[in-house]
């Protein structure tokens, strides 16, 4: 089945020291997100990929990278982890040239900063 | 940021009643969508509405896109133990260059007693 991935599902690092985490999907979607999501808020888009070009939300914190090497992986990179960051990370998918605005996410990783 | 009014903000509820929760808007939009989140899990789409007036059903599920293009609700007929989660309406105007600002509520958390 065509799906969203997302790996690690879980991820334990220490304050300060950098994390990466990767999503990679099988749908051929041209446009990939990163979201952070805190205890039953609703997700926070930090940036997304519209095929190479990148587009940053204005409040996302510079800590924040993301890479995307081909079309279908993409990657969240955290600088320095701050104790604040520990959230759940999702991944989503859509494709705009069909039309249709739906996003598909990801399992999510759950992120843990000690 | 805009944000869609999601009401109620929780639901307990006995097994075997209908549920049946809302989003409103000031804005108009083009693409309402309605996820289901379980604990742990990524967001997963149940339905997507793209014509004012439309009702559309998956199951136990019923959502409608309102006539004024600001609102939409989502009905659960019959609910059972595994519809426990945060359900989240989502709206998007499709097309053009609004295409990755999804819009959420703020989620209606259900719980449901055997």
């Amino acid at each position: 089945d065509a799906m969203v991935i997302q790996n690690p599902r879980y991820q334990v690092t220490q304050f300060g020291k950098p994390v990466t985490l990767s999503c990679s999907q099988t749908l051929n979607h041209n446009v990939m997100y990163w979201y952070q999501q805190k205890s039953s808020q609703a997700p926070k888009l930090l940036f997304h990929y519209y095929d190479k070009d990148f587009n940053n939300e204005a409040d996302t914190p510079d800590n924040f990278q993301s890479r995307r090497p081909n079309t279908s992986f993409c990657f969240l990179d955290i600088r320095s982890p701050g104790l604040g960051d520990a959230a759940m990370y999702l991944c989503a998918t859509s494709d705009p040239r069909s039309g249709v605005g739906e996003q598909f996410f990801g399992p999510g990783t759950r992120l843990t900063v000690l | 940021g805009q944000q869609l009014n999601q009401s109620p903000q929780s639901m307990f509820i006995q097994e075997g009643e209908d549920v049946s929760m809302n989003c409103t808007s000031s804005s108009i939009f083009n693409t309402w969508l309605w996820y289901k989140q379980d604990p742990g899990e990524g967001p997963v789409l149940l339905i997507a509405l793209y014509k004012a007036g439309e009702l559309t059903s998956n199951g136990r599920l019923t959502a409608q896109f309102g006539i004024t293009r600001k609102d939409s609700f989502l009905n659960i007929s019959a609910s059972i133990p595994s519809d426990v989660g945060i359900y989240f309406c989502a709206a998007i105007n499709a097309g053009g260059t609004s295409y990755g600002k999804l819009t959420f509520g703020q989620g209606t958390i259900l719980t449901v007693h055997p």
